[in-house]
């Protein structure tokens, strides 16, 4: 099946910097999307983006699907981005989504 | 409005026995998935629903494990005779369009 992979695995951050979390997945997709898990395990939809690029606020996320990549960017990071992120994907007609083991974010004040 | 709803929020049982997980996704959400997540696996797709037919069950685990939904709404997953393994938080989320709205899950432990 389809694999995904997310890097770094862990990172920690100073209030107020930026970060780059990457997503890479081994087959084409029509279906990706990036999530984010608060510490107390609520997850919640941050993009839909098989392709191109959005912006919400200081979260935006691009995906060059030929490449087979995606890349979410948090800019003035703030404690409350503290979490885990994931990144998943869907093929062809399924509704399945399979999710990459996560980035965990920490954010220090 | 409210978001999904799962219930119980905790629910700890011994070996062997029966368990009932219970969904409510936001009203009018037509499509419906169950998703486990365990320290061992991340997070695994285990069924989705359109309305009350679900045709894609590719991810329930073994035949301890079946889910129905009724009314189009609520959403009951059911593991018999369970195993230590099956000790993970249970996820539903439902879908308007293309965002997938999670609840915030039932964590079970299996004694």
């Amino acid at each position: 099946g389809i694999q995904v992979e997310q890097s770094p695995p862990d990172l920690i951050l100073q209030e107020g910097a930026n970060s780059t979390l990457r997503c890479n997945f081994s087959d084409s997709v029509n279906n990706l999307q990036w999530f984010h898990q608060n510490p107390w395990g609520q997850l919640i939809n941050l993009f839909y983006i098989p392709s191109g690029t959005k912006q919400n606020g200081r979260l935006s996320a691009t995906t060059v699907a030929t490449e087979r990549y995606s890349l979410l960017y948090i800019s003035s990071s703030q404690t409350t981005d503290s979490g885990v992120y994931f990144c998943a994907v869907g093929m062809g007609g399924s509704e399945k989504l399979v999710f990459g083991k996560g980035t965990k974010l920490t954010v220090n004040p | 409005g409210a978001g999904v709803s799962q219930s119980p929020s905790n629910k700890v049982t011994e070996k062997g026995k029966d368990v009932e997980l219970r969904c409510d996704p936001i009203s009018g959400h037509t499509a419906l998935y169950w998703y486990r997540q365990s320290l061992g696996q991340g997070l695994e797709f285990l069924i989705y629903f359109q309305g009350n037919s679900a045709p894609d069950k590719s991810g329930l685990p073994s035949d301890r494990f079946s889910a129905e939904r009724t009314g189009g709404s609520v959403s009951t997953l059911t593991i018999q005779r369970t195993q230590q393994e099956d000790s993970a938080v249970y996820l539903c989320a439902s879908r308007r369009r293309l965002t997938q709205y999670f609840g915030p899950g039932t964590r079970l432990t299996v004694l």
